[in-house]
């Protein structure tokens, strides 16, 4: 089975400083999709960036990015510019390309997330 | 377009008592999932449907029952409610068969079970 690892579970950044987000997980399977979500407060959750594991580039958007390390299974996401909107809670997900009942393309296992505070 | 939408947004039951979870979407999606959130859990699938008609079994289906009658809706059945049940539900849909396509998510429902 897939597991998601967020090892930190907060952390915080001053305004307009860089922040890098941890995540590693765990696949036997070769082409996967992964996700960053983000859900503030009010407790909506909002896609920030996904990637797919046989693209080597690393996606962006805007003050989005991440580190796709695929030999190490590794998906960290770092915020820009940080700003005070950011804060929120981080989840990393994964989804598989198995298509049997109950395969891994029918779930999105998440991370248990990571709190980020936002410093003014 | 209005998305996911969840009714209700907050619930309250006593234990043993029943009640359902309403979900629809607008946007055509032929996959559709509820997931429930607990602190420092993470979200879990509890059950997901590819179209009308499909159902299968998440992670944590136990206590629970769904039903897709027609891709705009798929409801949420707790059978007895028990104080374990108390979480934060979501329901998500997204396209099948498109690489990549992202969960959209509706807004949550808080249930409290006393």
């Amino acid at each position: 089975a897939q597991t998601v690892t967020q090892s930190q579970p907060e952390m915080s950044v001053q305004e307009a400083e860089t922040v890098t987000l941890s995540c590693t997980y765990d696949t036997s399977e070769s082409d996967y999709y992964l996700f960053w979500y983000k859900q503030p407060p009010s407790r909506q959750m909002i896609l920030v960036i996904r990637q797919e594991a046989y693209k080597q580039q690393n996606a962006t958007e805007n003050r989005f990015s991440v580190n796709f390390q695929k030999a190490a299974k590794s998906f960290s996401l770092k915020i820009s510019d940080s700003q005070l909107g950011d804060a929120a809670m981080y989840f990393c997900a994964y989804r598989g390309r198995r298509y049997d009942s109950g395969g891994s393309n029918y779930k999105l296992t998440f991370g248990k997330g990571t709190l980020l505070t936002v410093n003014p | 377009n209005a998305g996911v939408t969840q009714t209700p947004k907050f619930q309250v039951l006593k234990t043993g008592q029943s009640m359902t979870l309403q979900c629809a979407q607008d946007m055509n999606h032929e996959y559709m999932s509820w997931y429930r959130q607990d602190p420092g859990m993470g979200l879990r699938l509890i059950h997901y449907s590819v179209g009308a008609g499909i159902t299968d079994q998440g992670e944590v289906p136990n206590g629970y029952n769904v039903s897709r009658s027609t891709t705009e809706d798929f409801p949420l059945r707790l059978l007895s409610a028990a104080p374990s049940q108390t979480s934060v539900y979501f329901c998500a849909s997204r396209i099948a068969g498109q690489r990549n396509s992202p969960l959209h998510f509706g807004n949550g429902t808080r249930l409290t079970v006393t």
